[in-house]
């Protein structure tokens, strides 16, 4: 079946570091992938929508200038927390739709991210 | 944009009873459900999902019904295990975006 590669999977890094974190599509092509964030015991929350060729769409009250998304091909979209602060950890995941552009999502494996 | 309310945040159930997760929703567009199972600090496993053109579904011990009139659908586990111990949240989908409730911590109790 499908499969959605994400790495790292954790991350460890001091206070205004850059992390960036891949999300790839191993076996189909994913024109569209979406990014979420989810808080210790809450929700998975979107942050935005990526677009291979073209410019991400941000959920309101995400920052485009603090969570970088590039989706330069058809099987990777990479997020890059800039200047990431304690505030920042949180697990983040992707998800692509299926190879024919429909439900059911596939996720990636998460990246636990820890800003000290 | 898409709001979906879950409930109960958390319930406990003797092994091998019935659990009962209900979630409503507020976009009458949004035309796909999916329910999804999470361990700690793993990704969502989806165990069972149902379109707007379909009232129930069932596959063994899960099934899922949608109520589209009143937005409702639900999720039941029967003859529940303890390895079914998990967050459960379910979401609903409108323009490939999905929208998730805020989770049912279901316990198992052997």
């Amino acid at each position: 079946g499908a499969v959605v590669s994400q790495h790292p999977s954790w991350v460890i890094c001091k206070s205004g570091t850059s992390v960036k974190i891949e999300c790839r599509s191993l076996d189909f092509q994913a024109t569209t992938m979406f990014w979420y964030r989810q808080f210790p015991k809450q929700s998975l929350m979107l942050m935005a929508t990526s677009n291979e060729g073209s410019k991400a769409t941000y959920e309101q009250g995400v920052e485009k200038d603090k969570f970088l998304i590039n989706h330069a091909s058809l099987t990777l979209s990479t997020l890059t927390v800039t200047s990431a602060h304690p505030e920042d950890s949180s697990f983040y995941i992707c998800s692509a739709p299926g190879s024919l552009g429909n439900q059911p999502q596939h996720f990636g494996d998460g990246t636990r991210l820890s800003i000290l | 944009g898409e709001n979906v309310e879950q409930h109960p945040s958390t319930l406990s159930v003797q092994e091998g009873d019935s659990a009962v997760i209900k979630c409503t929703y507020s976009d009458s567009a949004s035309n796909y459900f999916p329910w999804y199972k999470q361990e700690l600090g793993k990704r969502p496993q989806l165990i069972i999902d149902i379109r707007s053109n379909v009232g129930e579904k069932k596959d063994q011990r899960i099934a899922v019904t949608l109520n589209k009139t009143a937005k409702h659908f639900s999720l039941h586990i029967t003859e529940t295990q303890p390895e079914d111990s998990a967050v459960y949240f379910c979401a609903a989908n409108h323009n490939e975006k999905l929208t998730f409730g805020t989770g049912t911590r279901l316990t198992i109790i052997p």
